[in-house]
């Protein structure tokens, strides 16, 4: 299957400073890439869409400002926790689309100390 | 919208018995059923999807079903492996759009 990355896999930041996620798609070009934020124990709950150079599209409830998402390419998408918040901590993981199939990054683990 | 339920939330079985995993959509417009596996700390992988126009699809040990009428589809894993546990998700997508709607999640646990 298709191969997505995410990096950093885990980051410790102190609140009020910002933090940003990379996700590429390896060895396929995604005219979409998703984003996810994920609780313990729950679900995926997805925050907003994007697409190779448009802005990207949040779902209800999730602050966009906050949330800073950037799809320059279409092999790279960027996720920007600005203004990180304890409440901010959770599992955040991208996906790729190729066609109707979704492929899945690895995940980054975000701490707000 | 499309709401996906997914059913057991938990499911504990012998090593080499055959698991069922059931999901129902709401949406009759859905036509393509990923189902993902995820283990811990990990993203979710896709371990295999049906479309609408496909009854059933099977890989090795993993099949799915699709009952477009009832609007339900299920995940059979046979002779399962200490390896196969993890937490299993379905998810629905609604022709035209391209945004997942996922169960729940199951947590499946093979004993061995």
């Amino acid at each position: 299957g298709a191969v997505v990355s995410q990096h950093p896999s885990r980051v410790i930041c102190k609140s009020g400073t910002s933090v940003k996620i990379e996700c590429r798609s390896l060895d396929f070009q995604a005219t979409t890439m998703f984003w996810y934020r994920q609780f313990p124990k729950q679900s995926l709950m997805l925050m907003a869409t994007s697409n190779e150079g448009s802005k990207a599209t949040y779902e209800q409830g999730v602050e966009k400002d906050k949330f800073l998402i950037n799809h320059a390419s279409l092999t790279l998408s960027t996720l920007t926790v600005t203004s990180a918040h304890p409440e901010d901590s959770s599992f955040y993981i991208c996906s790729a689309s190729e066609r109707y199939e979704q492929y899945f990054g690895p995940g980054t683990r975000l701490t707000v100390t | 919208g499309e709401n996906v339920e997914q059913h057991p939330s938990t499911l504990s079985v012998q090593e080499g018995d055959s698991a069922v995993i059931k999901c129902t959509y709401s949406d009759s417009a859905s036509n393509y059923f990923p189902w993902y596996k995820q283990e811990l700390g990990k993203g979710p992988q896709l371990i295999i999807d049906i479309r609408s126009n496909v009854g059933e699809k099977k890989d090795q040990r993993i099949a799915v079903t699709l009952n477009k009428t009832a609007k339900h589809f299920s995940l059979h894993i046979t002779e399962t492996q200490p390896e196969d546990s993890a937490v299993y998700f379905c998810a629905a997508v609604i022709q035209g759009a391209q945004k997942l709607v996922f169960g729940q999640g199951t947590r499946l646990t093979i004993n061995p």
